[in-house]
């Protein structure tokens, strides 16, 4: 079965702390992506990974950034944890192109 | 500009009863794909439907089927016979030719089924 995997369902951190999100897939992926899921606003992009070392910002980018060394595995950082970013965080992959989507069972990040 | 509108915010309905959820999009693209996922309350997005924008077949899996009508740029789900397991939240997206490795997103369709 096909799968994306985050490294942790609930993580509670610090004001001020580095935080780091992994997301590994199995599916040979093109794509990569990092939401926050809050109430009332939805999904929204912090910022998504067409291949290797590509990046590009989503629409919430700030307060955050990625890395992805290896086309399975993306990681999402936030280099100085604040209150604001308690959230539920879903990584996603897609093969390529318009492909829908396979999301992993997400993060829920408590900042204190 | 791209959107997706999904006017329901919550609904609630008794088992077995028919349910309709809405989607209305805009884009300006003639090349575009719409889907549809459900979020149940363990929080895990599971996909549904993909349909392109040069197929307005109408589309049925079980008891859920889907009606595309680009003359009102609607895609609606429909659950028929619904069951207490149809619980969860249900987001509408859009993605376009254009920038096809993105998808916009409907704020999402709470939907209650209660016993």
């Amino acid at each position: 079965d096909v799968k994306v995997t985050q490294s942790s369902r609930y993580l509670v951190k610090r004001t001020g702390e580095k935080v780091f999100l992994e997301c590994v897939q199995d599916m040979d992926h093109e794509n990569m992506f990092w939401y926050r899921q809050d109430p009332g606003l939805g999904l929204r992009l912090i910022y998504f990974s067409y291949d290797v070392k590509m990046k590009e910002k989503g629409d919430i980018p700030e307060g955050y950034s990625v890395s992805r060394e290896k086309k399975e595995r993306f990681s999402l950082i936030l280099e100085s944890a604040s209150t604001n970013q308690t959230s539920m965080y879903l990584c996603a992959s897609s093969l390529r192109g318009t492909y829908g989507y396979t999301f992993g069972s997400g993060t829920r990040l408590t900042v204190v | 500009a791209q959107k997706v509108t999904q006017a329901q915010t919550e609904i609630s309905v008794v088992e077995k009863e028919d349910v309709t959820l809405d989607c209305v999009y805009e884009t300006r693209d003639t090349t575009y794909y719409l889907f549809w996922y459900k979020q149940p309350p363990s929080g895990e997005l599971v996909f549904l439907i993909r349909r392109n924008s040069f197929d307005e077949q109408n589309e049925i899996s079980g008891r859920y089927s889907w009606n595309f009508q680009k003359s009102t740029s609607s895609f609606n789900f429909t659950i028929t016979a619904s069951q207490v397991v149809d619980s969860a939240v249900y987001f509408c997206a859009l993605m376009w030719a254009g920038n096809n490795r993105k998808l916009i997103w409907g704020l999402g369709t709470s939907l209650a089924v209660n016993p």
